[in-house]
């Protein structure tokens, strides 16, 4: 079945830093690819989307693109700050109607000053 | 725009007791999820509707875990009787018909069974 393995965390590094967070999936056809974040003390929110081959999804500083060729789905921050400190959820999503969306284990992030 | 809401917000309750949960997705979403997120791990899907009819429900341990949706609105979530590593996060999600959607988050009802 479909599948989405992430880079165990957490993963700490200084502000400014260079920030790669690994996401590879498994799918039957042709999902879509999703980064999540989730903040101390908050719920789940998009971070950032592809929904084809070769797209580039971006926000926030964060950039994300849709590898086909190695099922790969990468997160990456020139530049990290405090404030980015959190969990991020790497997730794909395939199917029409009877979609379903499903969640890598997570990878917590902590940025120090 | 009203975000999804779910309720309690928090429960505790001992082994073998029942436990129900509550869902009011984002008006207009077809799509409703329920996940469960135990501590350090991602979300696991337990079970998924579009409108008011199951779509995916491989997850969920049927022989103690239900869940409906009538109307196609909001859902209710139950565990009967709990076990204690039911001790988790329960999400409720919703979002449109397509697979390039993202999914709205309520806060979660945090469960821990003594």
């Amino acid at each position: 079945g479909d599948s989405v393995t992430q880079m165990e965390g957490p993963v700490t590094l200084s502000e400014e830093a260079f920030l790669t967070i690994n996401c590879t999936y498994t799918a039957t056809g042709y999902p879509s690819l999703f980064w999540y974040v989730q903040y101390p003390g908050e719920g789940l929110q998009l971070l950032l989307k592809a929904t084809k081959a070769d797209d580039k999804g971006s926000n926030k500083g964060f950039e994300a693109t849709y590898r086909k060729e190695t099922t790969s789905f990468h997160l990456e921050k020139g530049s990290v700050q405090v404030s980015d400190s959190a969990v991020y959820f790497c997730a794909l999503s395939e199917g029409t109607g009877g979609f379903k969306t499903i969640f890598g284990a997570g990878t917590r992030l902590f940025v120090k000053a | 725009e009203a975000g999804v809401a779910q309720s309690p917000r928090y429960k505790i309750i001992e082994k073998r007791q029942s436990v129900a949960f509550w869902c009011n997705p984002i008006s207009g979403h077809a799509t409703l999820y329920w996940y469960q997120q135990i501590l350090g791990q991602g979300p696991k899907l337990l079970i998924q509707f579009q409108n008011n009819g199951v779509v995916d429900d491989s997850q969920l341990p049927k022989d103690r875990f239900s869940a409906e949706r009538l109307k196609g609105v909001d859902s209710t979530l139950k565990i009967q009787p709990a076990k204690l590593e039911d001790s988790a996060v329960y999400l409720c999600a919703s979002a449109g018909v397509t697979a390039n959607e993202k999914l709205f988050f309520g806060s979660g009802t945090q469960l821990s069974v003594l």
